[in-house]
């Protein structure tokens, strides 16, 4: 069955340095979102992307952040330089349309730890 | 700010038992309700997409139901197992984007 996968699966940097979190989602889906997890609190949308460009952002999703899907394969998060309060998980998910029906499919998560 | 709740936190059964959480969300711009089932270390599953008010869905001997006027949808186990042990969140979804905005997730601990 297809899967998002991303990479890394855990990720240690220094405060300040930039980071770049990769996805692949599913072959034939055309909408991808970030989310994020800090311990302890809910998981929180961060953007959305579609036809390669971002069709809505969150308050979080300042521009310390980025998107891009250089290849048509990949999906990557950038954080230029990185806080503290960046440590969390952060998934991929991804949907074949906008279809009321239709399944947001996630990742298993990048763990980010910034110190 | 859209407010997603779920309780109980988290839930503590015996093999066998049957449960059932909440998902409490706001019941105005409602477009659907995503339940998921996630374990550690694992991408979190999909399990339901509830649009319509009323709704019951079922897979195996999880089923869930949805009342959008009041606002809440409803998750049951039937004779949980240990491999039902695992985080379940609901994530609401308005009709005015794509986004999914989560609740805090019911924890449950299936003791055999």
């Amino acid at each position: 069955e297809p899967e998002v996968t991303q990479t890394p699966s855990h990720q240690v940097t220094q405060m300040g340095q930039e980071v770049i979190l990769r996805c692949v989602p599913i072959s034939n889906h055309l909408y991808f979102y970030w989310y994020r997890q800090i311990l302890g609190q809910k998981v929180e949308f961060l953007v959305s992307f579609y036809n390669n460009e971002i069709s809505e952002k969150s308050e979080i999703f300042d521009d310390q952040f980025s998107v891009e899907r250089p290849d048509g394969s990949n999906f990557t998060l950038k954080i230029r330089s990185t806080k503290l309060e960046d440590s969390a998980m952060y998934f991929c998910a991804s949907r074949r349309s906008r279809g009321v029906q239709e399944t947001q499919y996630f990742g298993p998560g990048t763990r980010l730890l910034v110190l | 700010i859209l407010n997603v709740e779920q309780s109980p936190q988290s839930l503590h059964v015996q093999e066998g038992d049957s449960t059932n959480f909440t998902c409490s969300f706001p019941s105005s711009n409602f477009y659907a309700l995503h339940w998921y089932r996630w374990e550690t270390a694992k991408s979190p599953e999909a399990l339901f997409v509830m649009t319509l008010n009323g709704d019951e869905k079922k897979k195996g001997r999880i089923s869930a139901t949805l009342n959008t006027k009041e606002g809440y949808s409803y998750l049951y186990i039937k004779g949980s197992q240990p491999e039902d042990s695992a985080t379940y969140l609901c994530a609401f979804r308005g009709n005015a984007g794509n986004m999914l905005t989560f609740g805090g997730g019911t924890r449950l601990m299936v003791k055999p």
